[in-house]
């Protein structure tokens, strides 16, 4: 079975920059998370999916954070303008969710994204 | 609001010697309860995690943790470490089903170091 597939594994640019990641979840997840994790810090979720409804976006920045996923399948988080301090790790997950079915919610993740903001 | 607390950000222990990694957890439901590991340029491995049942949990590696409900706590351990035990690890909790959420809450990690 593949695993959660994220692209690009790196990305630097400049403040007030625009940047996407993309994510790719494990075949038939209705769940999709993306977490943001700062040097030293565990990761912080940003916002999930359930299919293609948001169910939980308070810690999303939404002035200058956006994410989508259309379809209910692929998903990408986007920034803009970026800020220094969004230099980070950008953390995919995806679980199945299904709450009568026992260990659905385990949540697996992919490689991440290092966005390092100059 | 869950939160979670490693106890030490770094561990370092000789190849062999038992592996203790803390963690407290607060929850206003039962919780659910974590450990993942995350090796350099990596994403998030699950080790194990606890739900219902057995207290004692045992995952992948090596590991286990015990759920103490009177200590508000899920320390992991293993009895012997091996040099391939080096990564950050982190305790997470979630007030899945009570709570309804999936939602992970993440301590800060504790990075283990294996010295030869």
């Amino acid at each position: 079975e593949a695993g959660v597939a994220q692209s690009p594994r790196y990305k630097i640019i400049e403040k007030r920059q625009s940047v996407a990641f993309w994510c790719n979840p494990i075949s038939g997840h209705a769940t999709l998370y993306w977490y943001q994790q700062i040097l030293g810090q565990g990761p912080k979720l940003l916002i999930q999916f359930q299919n293609n409804g948001v169910v939980d976006d308070s810690q999303l920045p939404k002035d200058r954070f956006s994410a989508e996923r259309l379809k209910g399948v692929d998903s990408t988080l986007k920034i803009q303008p970026a800020k220094l301090e969004d230099s980070a790790v950008y953390l995919c997950a995806s679980s199945s969710s299904r709450k009568s079915v026992p260990n659905t919610d385990t949540q697996y993740f992919g490689p991440g994204t290092r966005l390092t903001v100059l | 609001a869950q939160s979670v607390t490693q106890l030490g950000s770094h561990v370092s222990v000789s190849e062999g010697a038992l592996v203790l990694l803390r963690c407290n957890y607060s929850s206003s439901v039962p919780p659910y309860l974590f450990w993942y590991v995350q090796y350099p340029n990596q994403g998030l491995q699950l080790l194990l995690k606890y739900t219902t049942g057995a207290t004692l949990v045992k995952g992948i590696n090596g590991f286990e943790a015990e759920f103490k409900k009177s200590e508000t706590s899920f320390h992991l351990t293993k009895p012997s470490a091996h040099m391939s035990d080096a990564a950050e690890y982190f305790c997470a909790v979630s007030d899945y089903p009570q709570g309804g959420s999936e939602k992970l809450v993440f301590g800060k990690g504790t990075k283990l170091t294996v010295n030869p």
